[in-house]
């Protein structure tokens, strides 16, 4: 079974510093891992996804995400948050079943991380 | 391309009431994908459709819930005999099946009272 583990329920910064949220997965072939983000009363925008080749992945409002196998582990960064980043992060995880499994892309989200962000 | 829609957009009923949700997906995508998202969770796996078929349900799904995809374009979400720990946001998501991304809708907020 797929599962995710965001460690971070509350996470405050202040504008213009760095920002990194966890996310651990545990799958047991290799991972589809995604980046949501979710603002009040919006729905679910995606920021970033994985699948396959560079271990660094760049998405978008200047996010940026590190894929390592070794630690089971899939954060997201960005250098410099701004006062819009604030909102409610979500990792997920979700792939390909293996023969005679049934599990065709759908997800499995983390608990999410809640982002304030002081001025 | 107009994205996800979902309608409506909130929805109040008294338990015992029945409810329908209806969810538009982005135009020849072929998956379709519900979720329930309660306060301070992440969304939860529902069911989900490829074309009209359904191919996966969540043991979240009771048999109070029940999902339709007719004609493979839009589907739709009823709950019987609602109780009030049916609500939640529920949210909808498409995908051609070629990629791997999922698109979601605003959701439908549901209260029952």
């Amino acid at each position: 079974a797929q599962s995710v583990t965001q460690p971070d329920i509350h996470i405050t910064v202040s504008e213009g510093a760095s920002l990194e949220l966890r996310c651990n997965y545990s799958y047991g072939a290799t991972p589809y891992l995604f980046w949501y983000v979710q603002s009040p009363g919006q729905g679910l925008q995606l920021l970033l996804k994985y699948f396959s080749g560079d271990t660094l992945v760049q998405g978008i409002k200047g996010f940026e995400a590190e894929f390592k196998r070794s630690q089971s582990s899939f954060n997201l960064r960005k250098p410099s948050v701004h006062w819009s980043d604030a909102a409610e992060y979500f990792c997920a995880v979700g792939g390909i079943a293996n023969a005679g499994g049934t599990s065709y892309g759908k997800l499995t989200f983390g608990q999410g991380t809640i982002l304030t962000v002081h001025p | 391309d107009t994205g996800v829609s979902q309608n409506p957009r909130h929805k109040i009923t008294k338990r015992g009431q029945n409810v329908t949700f209806r969810c538009d997906p982005i135009s020849e995508h072929n998956r379709l994908y519900w979720y329930r998202q309660t306060l301070g969770q992440g969304p939860e796996f529902l069911t989900y459709f490829q074309n009209e078929a359904q191919l996966e349900k969540s043991r979240l799904l009771s048999d109070r819930f029940s999902a339709e995809r007719p004609k493979g374009s839009f589907s739709t979400l009823e709950i019987q005999r609602t109780e009030q720990g049916d609500s939640a946001m529920y949210l909808c998501a498409s995908k051609d099946i070629l990629l791997h991304e999922q698109f979601f809708g605003p959701g439908t907020r549901l209260t029952v009272l």
